[in-house]
């Protein structure tokens, strides 16, 4: 069956330093991926999108890279900031491309 | 604009009553979805919409669960009978896109079955 895993539930970082969050898939070929934020008590807010074609893809201090071998993508924040605290969400698209599948998130803390 | 909107924003029942949750999803957004989110679970699609048309409901629970779409602009989901172990976050999204694309979310229902 399909499954997506996001390497850690939580994952402390000093500020100023570069947090790295991982997603895994196994039985899955997404035409795409999708990362999220979301906040204590909100919905998740899109950030990023990177097709099966695309290597990497940069927004501001975010990083995204996707390998469809090793069936990975990593997701970068640099020069982490306490406002980054959240907790961050991959999602990958369905078979057909018309809906997603989330992976259970990974808890950013950034400390001052 | 607005957002996505949902109401209620909490809900508190006793197990055995029916609950419905609505959404309003952005104007001019051709696909609507329906998520719950549970610690255990994560966030599970439940059913979506593409132009008021359910496309795939392979992830609603069981019968107890239906979701309505009568007009672009507002969709219903609804348990009947409600048991504690629906207790969760239901959010409503909506894509302006090819579905899936860029989901816009809703700030979600916390539902509490007692």
């Amino acid at each position: 069956s399909q499954k997506i895993e996001q390497n850690s539930e939580a994952l402390n970082i000093q500020e100023g330093k570069t947090a790295t969050l991982t997603c895994n898939y196994t039985n899955y070929s997404p035409a795409y991926l999708q990362w999220y934020r979301q906040d204590p008590g909100r919905g998740p807010v899109f950030l990023l999108l990177i097709r099966e074609n695309e290597k990497e893809k940069r927004k501001e201090r975010l990083k995204v890279t996707f390998d469809t071998t090793l069936k990975q993508s990593l997701f970068h924040i640099t020069a982490s900031q306490p406002a980054d605290s959240a907790t961050y969400l991959c999602a990958l698209s369905n078979q057909a491309g018309t809906a997603l599948i989330f992976g259970k998130g990974t808890t950013l803390s950034v400390s001052s | 604009d607005a957002g996505v909107i949902q109401s209620p924003r909490h809900e508190v029942t006793e197990m055995g009553q029916e609950v419905t949750l609505r959404c309003k999803p952005i104007s001019g957004h051709d696909y609507l979805f329906w998520y719950r989110q549970t610690m255990m679970r994560g966030l599970e699609l439940l059913i979506y919409f593409n132009n008021n048309v359910p496309i795939d409901d392979s992830g609603m629970p069981e019968d107890r669960f239906s979701a309505k779409m009568p007009n672009a602009s507002f969709s219903t989901l609804k348990i009947q009978p409600s048991e504690p172990r629906d207790s969760a976050v239901y959010f409503c999204a909506s894509s302006p896109l090819r579905g899936g694309e860029t989901q816009y979310f809703g700030p979600g229902t916390r539902l509490l079955v007692l």
